[in-house]
């Protein structure tokens, strides 16, 4: 089993949907989970960080973490084309970050 | 710069040769990590520097790879007798230390003729 797991997609939405995306990970200690996006040709930039179970808001993005089952996702209102990108989960091990593989999500008009 | 800086940005070099990576972290942050990204694939993780050690080396895909950090700021991939497989995005990121949010550098675009 992958330490993180994400389904690579792609998920398609149309524009103004909701995007949901979603993480699970293996080690029950893991603290501190993060959401980084990368558009095609550039680096990932941090997006949302979560520590505590339940959800974190910030404009248009939702982070959701549940701890006990060991999964953290991303909501995305209000898609937009240019939300169009891979999405990656990264949680925190007993000394550094693990990166999923990312999810891609394509919004299309 | 406040950012993570990479150089050279891009480098062209031939089957064979050896190739140096550079990264400048994030002053004050202690830890600094190397990626490698292939066209549309995901990060493959390479090493990890905590200060100037490398607790975990374990990416690095063969003995052609070493990297160093000194002075607990600069660090060099070395990629000695490239092949045409090493051909790949490299990236580098800093973070404070080594469970807080990654930034990353814009990479070293590699590609061997």
């Amino acid at each position: 089993q992958k330490e993180v797991e994400q389904n690579s997609g792609p998920l398609s939405v149309p524009e103004g949907a909701i995007a949901s995306l979603n993480c699970t990970y293996s080690d029950r200690v893991s603290q501190s989970f993060f959401w980084y996006r990368q558009y095609s040709g550039k680096s990932p930039e941090l997006i949302m960080s979560i520590y505590s179970n339940g959800d974190k808001e910030d404009g248009r993005f939702t982070a959701q973490l549940n701890k006990a089952s060991q999964y953290v996702s991303l909501l995305i209102r209000d898609s937009q084309p240019s939300d169009s990108a891979t999405y990656l989960c990264a949680v925190n091990t007993a000394d550094k970050l693990i990166f999923g593989t990312g999810t891609r999500l394509q919004v299309f008009p | 710069g406040a950012g993570v800086s990479q150089s050279p940005s891009n480098k062209v070099t031939e089957k064979g040769k050896d190739v140096e990576l550079r990264c400048d972290p994030i002053s004050g942050h202690t830890a600094l990590y190397w990626y490698r990204q292939s066209l549309g694939q995901g990060l493959e993780f390479l090493i990890y520097f905590q200060g100037n050690s490398a607790p975990d080396k374990s990416g690095l895909p063969s003995d052609r790879f070493s990297a160093e950090r000194t002075g607990g700021s600069v660090s060099t991939l070395t990629i000695q007798r490239t092949q045409q497989e090493d051909s790949a995005v490299y990236l580098c990121a800093s973070s404070l230390w080594g469970t807080e949010p990654q930034h990353f550098g814009d990479g070293t675009r590699l590609s061997i003729l």
